[in-house]
């Protein structure tokens, strides 16, 4: 069984402020993909980055980075320099299966971050 | 290039009664999918087309949810009767997968909001 924690549920923090979001995986699989997504106040999910299980490099896109690390099997998320439109809610999910990264996506249950000027 | 198209944006029903979700995926999408969002988790997958058939419907209500993809573009997801416990957003999402093309994220529409009363 795949399974996705997300232990924090709300997060707040002042404009400017690094924040690290946090995400555990369980899966038997031993190739599988990691992504995450942002759903902000419209409602839509968009997709941010996906990682697959033999690739355990970090990775930085602007003021966002993801460090995945197989032996605490963790995909933590910072946030750099946060600004208030990275308020929004932020979803890890993991996918495996016979479809690869199109089998269906098991999301955890959210984190709620809110950026204050 | 458009992104997911949804209808309705909400919608507001009364138990018992029925409804039905239509979801216009990304031109050239092959896999469609339906996941429903309940307040406070993360979405869950209900259906995953390919094309215009079922790769899993392992955690749908087939009691009372359907859906169909007839000819492999759009789609739409009824449920009769409705239940309270159904409210809830309801995602569609498409990627494109053809073969072994295993690099196309999943993109979410807007959602339609549903709320049975």
């Amino acid at each position: 069984a795949q399974k996705v924690t997300q232990a924090q549920t709300e997060i707040s923090v002042v404009e400017k402020e690094d924040v690290t979001l946090d995400c555990v995986y369980e899966t038997r699989d031993t190739t599988y993909y990691l992504f995450w997504y942002k759903q902000p106040p419209s409602g839509e999910l968009v997709f941010l980055i996906r990682r697959n299980s033999f690739d355990e490099q970090n990775e930085i896109s602007g003021r966002y980075s993801w460090n995945f690390q197989k032996s605490t099997s963790s995909f933590n998320f910072t946030i750099t320099a946060s600004q208030v439109v990275d308020s929004a809610v932020y979803f890890c999910a993991l996918s495996s299966g016979p479809s690869g990264a199109n089998s269906k996506l098991t999301f955890g249950k959210g984190i709620t971050l809110s950026v204050r000027p | 290039e458009a992104g997911v198209a949804q209808s309705p944006r909400y919608k507001i029903i009364e138990k018992r009664q029925s409804v039905a979700f239509w979801c216009n995926p990304i031109s050239g999408h092959a896999t469609l999918y339906w996941y429903q969002q309940i307040l406070g988790q993360g979405p869950k997958l209900l259906i995953q087309f390919q094309n215009n058939g079922v790769v899993d419907d392992s955690q749908l209500p087939k009691d009372r949810f359907s859906a169909e993809r007839l000819k492999g573009v759009d789609s739409t997801l009824k449920i009769q009767p409705a239940k309270l416990e159904d409210s809830a957003v309801y995602l569609c999402a498409s990627s494109l997968t053809t073969g072994s093309s295993y690099n196309s994220p999943l993109h979410f529409g807007n959602g339609t909001r549903l709320t049975v009363t």
